[in-house]
């Protein structure tokens, strides 16, 4: 089952901050966040496992809420070079694959 | 590190011709290797997921005849779209899962993605 992603869009000036929220209707396993450029490849951010953690990449972090069966993503103080469609990906055990959200378009203006 | 490599980036072929993308994981082995395919503004969708030295699981709806999984070490996987249609033109990624040691199940494994390959069709 497909996880939700929200919001669909965001744009921001540089410095503010954002929150992208994936959620699935299953019991999840982990959380693995990507950032993909136009035309290029998802680039891998962080993996999730539940326990509740928390992960943190350069001003880009994350938790894992396994109750809730939710992941939210933190961007601090936003650079232009966060621009892009953020994905989540998510699991339900640890030999499954993954399933992708719809993603979240990311533009961070001058 | 962990890098992906997808062979060729892009490719222009005619319809009824067959053509093959490779993935080679470079710096590490990937007993697991995983195709998708992206349409434009759209997500990532799985079409199958290529084992090393067995047959590929294809998802559903995906026809294995028509796309063809081949992953013979364990640093390389290839997809061949044969007889391909102009609806078979988009944006195809692999990823890599890195190998774990041991026989438990990957608690904490990383998929990377090569930097696809886009099909166009004519």
């Amino acid at each position: 089952q497909q996880p939700v992603q929200s919001p669909q869009a965001v744009i921001l000036r540089e410095g503010e901050d954002a929150v992208i929220n994936c959620s699935s209707s299953k019991a999840l396993y982990s959380v693995h966040w990507y950032r993909q450029k136009h035309g290029e490849a998802p680039v891998f951010l962080m993996i999730l496992l539940k326990g509740g953690e928390q992960k943190g990449h350069e001003k880009i972090s994350a938790s894992f809420n396994e109750k809730k069966q939710q992941s939210s993503l933190y961007l601090t103080a936003s650079q232009l070079s966060y621009s892009g469609t953020y994905f989540c990906g998510t699991a339900n055990s640890g030999y499954s694959t993954l399933t992708f959200g719809k993603g979240t378009m990311l533009l961070v203006s001058p | 590190g962990a890098v992906v490599s997808q062979h060729p980036s892009r490719v222009i072929c005619k319809s009824g011709t067959s053509v093959k993308i490779e993935c080679r994981s470079l710096d590490f082995q990937a007993t697991t290797m995983f195709w998708y395919r992206q349409f434009p503004k759209q997500s990532l969708m799985l079409m199958a997921t290529s084992n090393e030295g067995s047959k590929a699981t294809y998802e559903q709806g995906v026809e294995k005849d028509k796309f063809l999984i081949n992953h013979a070490s364990l640093t390389l996987s290839t997809l061949t779209v044969t007889s391909a249609h102009p609806e078979d033109s988009s944006f195809y990624i692999c990823s890599a899962r890195k190998k774990s040691s041991g026989g438990v199940p990957p608690t904490n494994y990383e998929q990377y993605f090569g930097p696809g390959t886009r099909l166009t069709v004519t």
